[in-house]
């Protein structure tokens, strides 16, 4: 099977700007997280995704929003983009969606806010 | 306030010794408690997954124990190898959803 797929890899936006990034899960998948990595807070929970409807959120402002189509892809939108927003943002994947499951993760997209 | 904690600094170690990781963590009970590795550039990768009444989990060279009146989990890796060096990640299952916590991880050097 394929592994979870993020696009774009790498991207650099303005401070101002909106960007929408993509997640595709493993096939069968239902589950969709989201993380921040940034070096000094580390990996932090955006949210999760199942059957469309987001389940959990994190700690994260308003401007911080995603969402899941019906073949399970998710995407996450950040508005009014903020220096402190340049990160590496992971999905993660999972089965059954359950809960206490095994997270796939992708290789991240790293934004970079100018 | 909550907290998990691991050793912020490098883990240094020859090849063929065993390592030995910490994760501690404050003011949470934990369903289940995850380790991931994680190499430079890249998205985390699952090891080894402990649910809250196993004491410990083994996956070939790699063991993990948990103890949740100490609240801590320990990672071990027999007879490490160079392959080995990345930053090891501890997360908690706080609600068995698919909402972990993540501690800082432990960066990890194995010599030859």
């Amino acid at each position: 099977k394929a592994g979870v797929t993020q696009t774009p890899r790498y991207l650099i936006k303005t401070r101002g700007q909106q960007v929408t990034l993509s997640c595709s899960p493993i096939s069968g998948h239902r589950s969709v997280s989201w993380y921040q990595q940034t070096p000094g807070q580390g990996l932090q929970f955006l949210f999760e995704y199942f059957s469309e409807t987001q389940r959990n959120k994190g700690n994260f402002p308003g401007r911080f929003s995603g969402r899941q189509f019906s073949n399970s892809r998710s995407e996450m939108n950040v508005s009014t983009l903020e220096l402190g927003d340049s990160a590496l943002y992971l999905c993660a994947s999972s089965s059954p969606g359950l809960g206490g499951e095994t997270q796939y993760f992708g290789p991240g997209t790293r934004l970079l806010v100018l | 306030s909550q907290k998990i904690e691991q050793n912020s600094e490098a883990l240094n170690i020859q090849e063929g010794k065993t390592a030995t990781l910490t994760c501690n963590y404050t003011n949470y009970s934990p369903a289940y408690l995850q380790w991931y590795r994680q190499d430079p550039g890249r998205g985390p990768v699952f090891l080894l997954l402990i649910r809250e009444n196993e004491k410990e989990k083994r996956k070939e060279r790699l063991k993990v124990t948990f103890d949740t009146t100490l609240k801590q989990s320990l990672f071990h890796i027999t007879a490490s190898q160079p392959a080995d060096s990345a930053t090891y990640l501890c997360a908690l299952d706080v609600n068995a959803g698919n909402m972990l916590t993540f501690g800082g991880g432990t960066r990890l050097m194995v010599k030859p």
